[in-house]
């Protein structure tokens, strides 16, 4: 079955400091994945995608993530973390054919000044 | 482009009663889906809609909850009666169609049940 698995809970970094935040996903064939973000009352973002082709993704606010199929990963990362990006950032996986969304739990991103 | 709309923000309610929550998707979208999304936890998928047609509704609690997309425009998601266990934020998202992955989301519906 597919599946979502965000290790971190919940992670804090100081501003200006980089940022990774894990995804390990489960699935039998070329997955789609997907970073979405979540503020605080607010539906979910789309920060970036992956259908095919180069492994490194680029999406909006600076954000960049890369696939790694020997390791079913694609985690999210940022050079340089703002404030305004304490958030909480959902890691998904594409169901081909059907046209669904399998989240991961999330990871809570703090940021300190 | 308007978003996703999504009615109430925000309701309170006690166990056993009715309630009721409205989404109106991006104009144009064929595919809806209502998420259930509990405090902790990512999104999961209740229901979703082709048109007015229902796609998927393996995890629809279905002796208590309802959906509906009657022009395949507009929908209404009920819970009738309500459990604690329902205190979520319920989340609409819309798509233009069939092979598109990258879902639009409304800012949600909050409810407590008490």
């Amino acid at each position: 079955a597919q599946s979502v698995t965000q290790p971190d809970i919940h992670i804090t970094v100081s501003e200006g400091a980089s940022l990774e935040l894990r995804c390990n996903y489960s699935y039998g064939a070329t997955p789609y994945l997907f970073w979405y973000v979540q503020s605080p009352g607010q539906g979910l973002q789309l920060l970036l995608k992956y259908f095919s082709g180069d492994t490194l993704v680029q999406g909006i606010k600076g954000f960049e993530a890369e696939f790694k199929r020997s390791q079913s990963s694609f985690n999210l990362r940022k050079p340089s973390v703002h404030w305004s990006d304490a958030a909480e950032y959902f890691c998904a996986v594409g169901v081909t054919g059907y046209n669904k969304l399998i989240f991961g739990a999330g990871t809570r991103l703090a940021v300190h000044p | 482009e308007a978003g996703v709309a999504q009615s109430p923000r925000y309701k309170i309610i006690e166990k056993r009663q009715s309630v009721a929550f409205w989404c109106n998707p991006i104009s144009g979208h064929a595919t809806l889906y209502w998420y259930q999304q509990i405090l902790g936890q990512g999104p999961k998928l209740l229901i979703q809609f082709q048109n007015n047609g229902v796609v998927d509704d393996s995890q629809l609690p279905k002796d208590r909850f309802s959906a509906e997309r009657l022009k395949g425009v507009d929908s209404t998601l009920k819970i009738q009666p309500a459990k604690l266990e329902d205190s979520a934020v319920y989340l609409c998202a819309s798509v233009t169609g069939t092979g598109t992955y990258e879902q639009y989301f409304g800012p949600g519906t909050r409810l407590t049940v008490t």
